[in-house]
């Protein structure tokens, strides 16, 4: 099915270890974005990217690595896990930004992330 | 500094009767505002935005929203809750100096409980 997908849905991990999370859509969308979601912060942009090969840190990207070989894939690399990266992790993406009109972003269902 | 607000961490409303969440922002220039909405262990899905048309913006499931650039507001109403409208409610916004790309600045959400 078209969309965008996330995987895996659920991960726990120890801290220290590496752990990469897959974001895939099928839209041919050229912007894609990383967010993470904690309680009483809404959700607060980790990384984005406008193409291939085109990623910018957001709000809070200390301790995420991206990377945007293919325009369909976006993968969110923790280096070194930390317990304070315990989250609900989304990946979005939007055909294009700054134009109101197509600025919707469309979501995945989300990973869930515990570091133990 | 540019921002966006929403009043109230917890609605509570009757079924029947009125919804309002409150959202605000804090910018020079208005910004592309949107809600979304997530049902639990969900992803995000877009209920309405604004994008400098018409000022009240119809959406799905019966809400809407009005835009008031006077009062830096967003509020998203609907005449009659029902039991399927319980979930957690995000405003977001794009401001147009950050040219969109940086992705959408969230609110913190408001959990809205529907009382039967």
């Amino acid at each position: 099915d078209a969309g965008i997908t996330q995987s895996p849905r659920y991960k726990i991990t120890e801290t220290g270890r590496q752990v990469t999370l897959m974001c895939h859509q099928t839209w041919s969308h050229s912007y894609m974005f990383w967010y993470r979601q904690d309680l009483g912060h809404g959700l607060r942009l980790i990384y984005y990217s406008a193409a291939a090969d085109i990623t910018d840190k957001g709000e809070v990207s200390d301790g995420y690595v991206v990377s945007r070989s293919k325009t369909e894939n976006f993968p969110l690399t923790l280096e070194s896990a930390t317990r304070s990266q315990t989250s609900v992790y989304f990946c979005a993406s939007t055909p294009q930004v700054g134009l109101g009109d197509t600025d919707t972003q469309y979501f995945g269902p989300g990973t869930r992330l515990t570091v133990l | 500094a540019q921002s966006v607000t929403q009043l109230g961490s917890h609605v509570s409303v009757s079924e029947g009767a009125l919804v309002l969440l409150r959202c605000n922002y804090s910018s020079s220039v208005p910004p592309y505002l949107f809600w979304y909405v997530q049902y639990p262990n969900q992803g995000l899905q877009l209920l309405l935005k604004y994008t400098s048309a018409a000022t009240l913006v119809k959406g799905i499931n019966g809400f809407e929203a009005e835009f008031k650039k006077s009062e830096t507001s967003f509020h998203l109403t609907k005449p009659s809750a029902h039991m399927s409208d319980a979930a957690e409610y995000f405003c977001a916004v794009i401001f147009p100096s950050g040219g969109g790309a940086d992705g959408l600045t969230f609110g913190k959400g408001t959990h809205l409980i529907i009382q039967p």
